[in-house]
């Protein structure tokens, strides 16, 4: 079965301190990966993507992600949090053929403490 | 950048009535148009594949009757929930796959949908 888990629903750090966000999948395929963020009130924001290649990829607002093919995981990092990065963080996998239909983890909220 | 448009952002209604959501892709043409729902605490479910000039495809377990999509131009994907109920409280979030880049979706603000 195809499927993403996120398995930290809530997180709370420290402004500085740095992040990582979980996420391992179940996909048949070549799996394209991708985290968006989500902030109250707005629409998802692409924040980076996977498709081949480096399994190391960076992406906007200072964060990287590493795809871990032997481990099925796709978790997202960032050095030094900022305040404005509290928000949903979405993991979501979709196939080679149809990237739309993107299958979405279950979103981990990121609260970020002064 | 590509915007995609959607609206409204929050609509009450009462049950029994029928609400339209609009997703408009606004500096480029969307063959493709998604839609999704997500539950309070839930992760985005997708509903339906949109595609201009042709019926939408459903997800399993999406009543096509009580979810009307229309994508009649390359720019506009409509949602239509019909006879609406207090379970159909969601948010409905709608997103357009831009022609050529297949890889990128881009997202509507979404619509926060109250059934009284």
């Amino acid at each position: 079965a195809q499927s993403v888990t996120q398995p930290d629903i809530h997180i709370t750090v420290s402004e500085g301190a740095s992040l990582e966000l979980r996420c391992n999948y179940s996909y048949g395929a070549t799996p394209y990966l991708f985290w968006y963020v989500q902030s109250p009130g707005q629409g998802l924001q692409l924040l980076l993507k996977y498709f081949s290649g480096d399994t190391l990829v960076q992406g906007i607002k200072g964060f990287e992600a590493e795809f871990k093919r032997s481990q099925s995981s796709f978790n997202l990092r960032k050095p030094s949090v900022h305040w404005s990065d509290a928000a949903e963080y979405f993991c979501a996998v979709g196939g080679l053929s149809n990237t739309g239909k993107l299958i979405f983890g279950q979103g981990t909220t990121l609260q970020v403490k002064p | 950048g590509a915007v995609v448009s959607q609206h409204p952002s929050r609509v009450i209604c009462k049950s029994g009535t029928s609400v339209k959501i609009e997703c408009r892709s606004l500096d480029f043409q969307a063959t493709t148009m998604f839609w999704y729902r997500q539950f309070p605490k839930q992760s985005l479910m997708l509903m339906a594949t949109s595609n201009e000039g042709s019926k939408a495809t459903y997800e399993q377990g999406v009543e096509k009757d009580k979810f009307l999509i229309n994508h009649a131009s390359l720019t506009l994907s409509t949602l239509t929930v019909t006879s609406a109920h207090p379970e159909d409280s969601s948010f409905y979030i709608c997103s357009a796959r831009r022609p050529g880049h297949n890889e990128k979706l881009f997202f509507g603000s979404g619509t926060q949908l109250s059934v009284l």
